[in-house]
């Protein structure tokens, strides 16, 4: 596609259910990028996938956090048995495998957890 | 280790007067340096880039940015602010450029512009 698209766009869950959030990103981009913003704050970094290789997951911040991307394209981000505090925007980004390009950001899903 | 430091996290300034956010890196190699708006309830827009070449680097909405190596600085700048500009701004650098891999962020400043 044109951009990077993400669904939902917002989402309101009970503490304690799983939630899935896609990301679509641009073609052709093999690196995806997934960050969480908490209100009024910047950006936390939560996992890195690059082509075939292994992703970085050294940003997910509990064992309820997990994400795939699937045939390098479509990516889901699932948080298990959320809580109040997991509540934030979660960002997609895209971008080219190398060199010194920018991310390119999806709109975000705003999580409110219940 | 690497790091981004946006200096002021809240900025306010008057219509029309210069904007002026502060964005410090540190590295011992040159790194790509990029700045992003996010306007409220939306995702991240890149502003300007800056990757090699001269050092003054404009970007889109009327803002530009100066790489300074002997300070280790890509303060972002524009003119005459306007307030379509009121947004957050994130400062990032990529340090490593032969791998593009995760951006080091700086932790946004937030511009407000008054009346």
């Amino acid at each position: 596609g044109a951009g990077v698209s993400q669904s939902p766009s917002n989402k309101v869950t009970e503490k304690g259910k799983d939630v899935e959030l896609r990301c679509d990103p641009i073609s052709g981009h093999t690196a995806l990028y997934w960050y969480r913003q908490s209100l009024g704050q910047g950006l936390e970094f939560l996992i890195y996938f690059q082509g075939n290789s292994a992703p970085d997951k050294s940003g997910l911040p509990s064992d309820r956090f997990s994400a795939e991307r699937t045939g390098g394209s479509v990516s889901t981000l699932t948080i298990q048995r959320t809580q109040q505090e997991d509540s934030a925007v979660y960002l997609c980004a895209s971008s080219l495998a190398t060199g010194p390009y920018g991310y390119t950001f999806g709109s975000g899903t705003r999580l409110t957890v219940v | 280790a690497q790091s981004v430091t946006q200096l002021g996290s809240h900025v306010s300034v008057s219509e029309g007067a210069l904007v002026l956010l502060r964005c410090n890196y540190s590295s011992s190699v040159p790194p790509y340096l990029f700045w992003y708006v996010q306007y409220p309830n939306q995702g991240l827009q890149l502003l300007l880039k800056y990757t090699t070449g001269a050092t003054l680097v404009k970007g889109i909405n009327g803002f530009e940015a100066e790489f300074k190596k002997s300070e280790t600085s890509f303060h972002l700048t524009k003119p005459s602010a306007h307030m379509s500009d009121a947004a957050e701004y994130f400062c990032a650098v990529i340090i490593n450029a032969g791998n593009n891999r995760k951006l080091i962020w700086g932790l946004g400043t937030s511009l407000a512009v008054n009346p």
